[in-house]
């Protein structure tokens, strides 16, 4: 297994600019999750899908962000227009969840730059 | 609001140590608790997942713990090796079972002198 697999790894944007980060779960996985890094606030929980539906989104910062999960293998995290406070690093995470949780898998994130 | 806090933020010890880090969390309706580890400019490899039945688990030279009680997991390693220098994040479920996500900490940055 690939494990979650996210792109781009890096990514430079100017203040105003589109971006979208693009991540593919684990195959079998019906929870997809999208994690925001920064070493203020560490570690935080954007918005989270179960068999493709958004479930919860209130962890999105604005109006600005948004996220879409098309079908069970492909998701996308959007912000237009970007902006500098928006730089971090955007982890997406999938798991499988049954009666038991098994825990999450992590991707290895797209470092997001806005200029 | 649940809350995680890791102490100490960092922690710096000669190979060779037993070390434990520390994580507290505020609310003792968890689900589940799992340990991360995170090297630089990579993205967070699962080390150990407790379910809120459990009281440990073990894997390797790592052994976690879960006491919801006191509001307290911890993560021993043993036999510190310099690979293991890196930042652990513990983090806990609070809903759905512990499938609707997690509430981090901010990870403590181990380094291990060799």
């Amino acid at each position: 297994d690939a494990g979650v697999i996210q792109s781009p790894r890096h990514e430079v944007t100017e203040m105003g600019q589109e971006v979208t980060l693009r991540c593919k779960p684990i195959s079998g996985h019906n929870s997809l999750f999208w994690y925001r890094q920064t070493m203020m606030r560490g570690l935080e929980l954007l918005i989270y899908f179960n068999n493709n539906v958004p479930i919860d989104d209130s962890g999105m910062p604005e109006d600005r962000f948004s996220a879409k999960m098309p079908n069970a293998s492909f998701s996308t995290l959007k912000i237009q227009p970007s902006e500098p406070r928006d730089s971090a690093v955007y982890f997406c995470a999938s798991s499988f969840r049954t009666g038991v949780h098994y825990g999450y898998t992590f991707g290895s994130g797209t470092r997001l730059t806005v200029v | 609001k649940q809350e995680v806090t890791q102490i100490p933020a960092a922690l710096s010890v000669p190979e060779g140590e037993n070390l434990v880090l520390n994580c507290s969390f505020t609310d003792s309706a968890i689900y589940n608790l799992q340990w991360f580890r995170q090297d630089p400019g990579k993205g967070l490899t699962s080390l150990l997942l407790i379910q809120s039945s459990q009281r440990e688990q073990t894997s390797g030279r790592l052994n976690a713990s879960l006491d919801k009680s006191s509001g307290r997991s911890t993560l021993y390693i043993a036999a510190s090796q310099p690979g293991d220098s890196a930042t652990y994040l513990c983090a806990g479920g609070y809903s759905g079972g512990g499938a609707d996500g997690l509430t981090f900490g901010k990870g403590t940055h181990l380094i291990i002198q060799p």
